[in-house]
């Protein structure tokens, strides 16, 4: 089945303690990108890789680090989470089409609370 | 001014009523444009991508307007299962940013 998986789902911690959210595709896709969800901010692009050793900042990338190692894996690594990292985060993966993304998949989320 | 803004409702219709959002977009080079569904705190899946000809889906009916820089989406003999938020995605060629508006509720009523 095509799709895209995070880890984990939920996840409560405290300030400063490093933590990995975990993103992969099993499509083949070249693109992907981390979202986080917040109410009333709607969805924001934190960063996101048009491809393998290629990534971009997206619209709110202070306090995130991403890598891209491997097509299928897309971590999202937060060295020092802070409160207000608190949130639902989504991973999204999709084709490229004329060297921007198309359709997005998304994975079914990870609740964040940072205390 | 944000870049891609959508009227947050709720709008609360009747079963079979016919609903319209609109998109609104700041940046000219926007170049691709889709409309996505996301159920209660779920994952946003992809309604419809929206051409500049505009295009039909079933009760659904997206239109695209790029000299007043807004996209549209027409839901026509709404459902209860149409219940859901409704966001519009704007993305520019050459580039992997996607800008999403922060949706519209709708919920259906029987």
């Amino acid at each position: 089945e095509a799709q895209v998986t995070q880890n984990p789902r939920y996840l409560i911690t405290v300030t400063g303690k490093k933590l990995t959210v975990t993103c992969s595709q099993n499509m083949n896709h070249e693109y992907m990108s981390w979202y986080r969800q917040d109410p009333g901010l709607g969805l924001r692009q934190i960063y996101y890789s048009m491809n393998v050793e290629v990534t971009d900042k997206g619209d709110v990338p202070e306090g995130y680090k991403v890598s891209r190692k491997e097509k299928r894996n897309f971590p999202l690594i937060l060295e020092s989470p802070s409160p207000n990292q608190t949130s639902l985060y989504f991973c999204a993966s999709s084709l490229s089409e004329w060297l921007a993304p198309f359709e997005q998949y998304f994975g079914p989320g990870t609740r964040l609370t940072v205390t | 001014r944000k870049e891609v803004e959508q009227d947050p409702g709720p709008f609360n219709v009747p079963e079979g009523a016919t609903v319209a959002f609109n998109c609104t977009y700041s940046n000219s080079a926007s170049q691709s444009f889709f409309w996505y569904r996301q159920d209660c705190r779920k994952e946003p899946k992809l309604l419809m991508s929206v051409y500049s000809s505009g295009n039909e889906d079933g009760r659904f009916t997206a239109q695209l307007n790029r000299a007043s820089q807004y996209i549209s989406l027409l839901i026509r003999d709404s459902k209860l299962s149409d219940s859901a938020t409704y966001l519009c995605v704007v993305t520019y060629n050459q580039g992997g940013k996607l800008i999403f508006g922060q949706g519209t509720e709708l919920s259906v009523k029987p």
